[in-house]
């Protein structure tokens, strides 16, 4: 069965630090999303990519956050300049539509710490 | 408010229990409504599609009520491998691809 992949599985780096979270939609996807999820609270939606730019985003992403698909299979988020409280688990997650039936699929997530 | 209100519980159900879980949304722009499981420290698993006539799938059971902004999920016997967070998620009020996860509902089914 198709799945989306992430890498790394666990990051940890140091405050102040660039950091680049790495997935691969499943292949015949269209649309592709980042979530946050800080420990022991909900999921939060943070971006969704369709046709090679951003087409909805929240107002956790501001202007330290990037994402980019540099080319025809991988699409990654880039936090700028990593805060303590970026600290969280983030999970990429793509689908076929974006309509009514929109179904996404996740992926397993990177746990990113900041030191 | 809350744009999507779970109750937290945990609810601790017996094996073979059935068990139904609410969720209420505040934005009546919603248009589309999912049950999401998360087992602890892993991914959100789609589990099922909310529409306003209802759906079933094996032993589970959801039901949208758009006039009371409300979705329910029914479990009916329980087994211990349903034991997860339950996770009401609403989307397209801004567009299909924001959706909004409630807080999760805590499942622990005791054998």
């Amino acid at each position: 069965e198709p799945e989306v992949t992430q890498t790394p599985s666990h990051q940890v780096t140091q405050m102040g630090q660039e950091v680049i979270l790495r997935c691969v939609p499943i292949s015949n996807h269209l649309y592709f999303y980042w979530y946050r999820q800080i420990l022991g609270q909900k999921v939060e939606f943070l971006v969704s990519f369709y046709n090679n730019e951003i087409s909805e985003k929240s107002e956790i992403f501001d202007d330290q956050f990037s994402v980019e698909r540099p080319d025809g299979s991988n699409f990654t988020l880039k936090i700028r300049s990593t805060k303590l409280e970026d600290s969280a688990m983030y999970f990429c997650a793509s689908s076929l539509t974006s309509g009514i039936d929109n179904e996404q699929f996740f992926g397993p997530g990177t746990r990113l710490t900041v030191l | 408010r809350k744009e999507v209100e779970q109750d937290p519980g945990p609810f601790n159900v017996p094996e073979g229990a059935t068990v139904a879980f609410n969720c209420t949304y505040s934005n009546s722009a919603s248009q589309s409504f999912f049950w999401y499981r998360q087992d602890c420290r892993k991914e959100p698993k789609l589990l099922m599609s909310v529409y306003s006539s209802g759906n079933e799938d094996g032993r589970f059971t959801a039901q949208l009520n758009r006039a009371s902004q409300y979705i329910s999920l029914l479990i009916r016997d329980s087994k211990l491998s349903d034991s997860a967070t339950y996770l009401c998620v609403a989307s397209g009020s801004g567009g299909y691809q924001k959706v909004t996860f409630g807080t999760g509902t805590k499942l622990q089914v005791i054998p």
